[in-house]
């Protein structure tokens, strides 16, 4: 069974800091993803990585960064933490032929107070 | 901007019953529309897709149903069950890319 780790469930950060989610992934999937999931509006797409340090920006990447320095693990970096960047963070992960299904983690709750 | 628009964002209903869930897109690249089911405290999973060059698709109590000229596609649930009780969340995306992009959701609630 594919697995996808989530470092956190749950974390609260102060309004400023630089906080850092991570993702692990153990099915040597190429592609992994950041989401971050609002009531209606679903699953917004942050950051995507088909490789070893190449990354492309999703529909929201503003205020976030990404790093991938090995092929298993795809860290979320919050730059300087805002209230408005409280929300359900997801990290998925495929292969990178098409119809591959993406195969999420059980999210961390992150609360910016 | 959403490019998928998916409706309800809630429902009830009876076992037995057929709740269906409704997606829209405005991209006419997108060939490839998964669904996926979530339950609480988890991630969501891929329930089942279709591509455009059928009109429909069945997986057990699930079927796809597809309009390509509406620009349409849609979630029925055959006999459900109290266990069918997640969120549902439509997705498009190009078969030939990575991304993939997702409905608002719709949480679904079936009482015994």
């Amino acid at each position: 069974d594919v697995k996808v780790t989530q470092s956190s469930r749950y974390l609260v950060k102060r309004t400023g800091e630089k906080v850092f989610l991570e993702c692990v992934q153990d099915m040597d999937h190429e592609n992994m993803f950041w989401y971050r999931q609002d009531p209606g509006l679903g699953l917004r797409l942050i950051y995507f990585s088909y490789d070893v340090k190449m990354k492309e920006k999703g529909d929201i990447p503003e205020g976030y960064s990404v790093s991938r320095e090995k092929k298993e693990r795809f860290s979320l970096i919050l730059e300087s933490a805002s209230t408005n960047q409280t929300s359900m963070y997801l990290c998925a992960s495929s292969l990178v032929q098409t119809n591959q299904p993406q195969h999420f983690g059980d999210g961390t709750r992150l609360s910016i107070l | 901007q959403q490019q998928v628009k998916q409706s309800p964002q809630s429902l009830i209903v009876q076992k037995g019953g057929i709740p269906i869930i409704n997606c829209a897109y405005e991209n006419t690249a997108f060939d490839y529309f998964p669904w996926y089911q979530q339950f609480p405290g988890k991630g969501p999973a891929l329930l089942i897709a279709i591509r455009p060059d059928v009109s429909e698709k069945k997986e057990g109590r699930f079927t796809i149903s597809f309009n390509k000229s509406a620009k349409q596609f849609s979630l029925h649930i055959m006999d459900s069950q109290p266990g069918d009780s997640a969120t549902y969340f439509c997705a498009a995306g190009r078969l030939a890319g990575n991304m993939l992009t997702f409905g608002g959701g719709t949480r679904l609630m079936v009482k015994p």
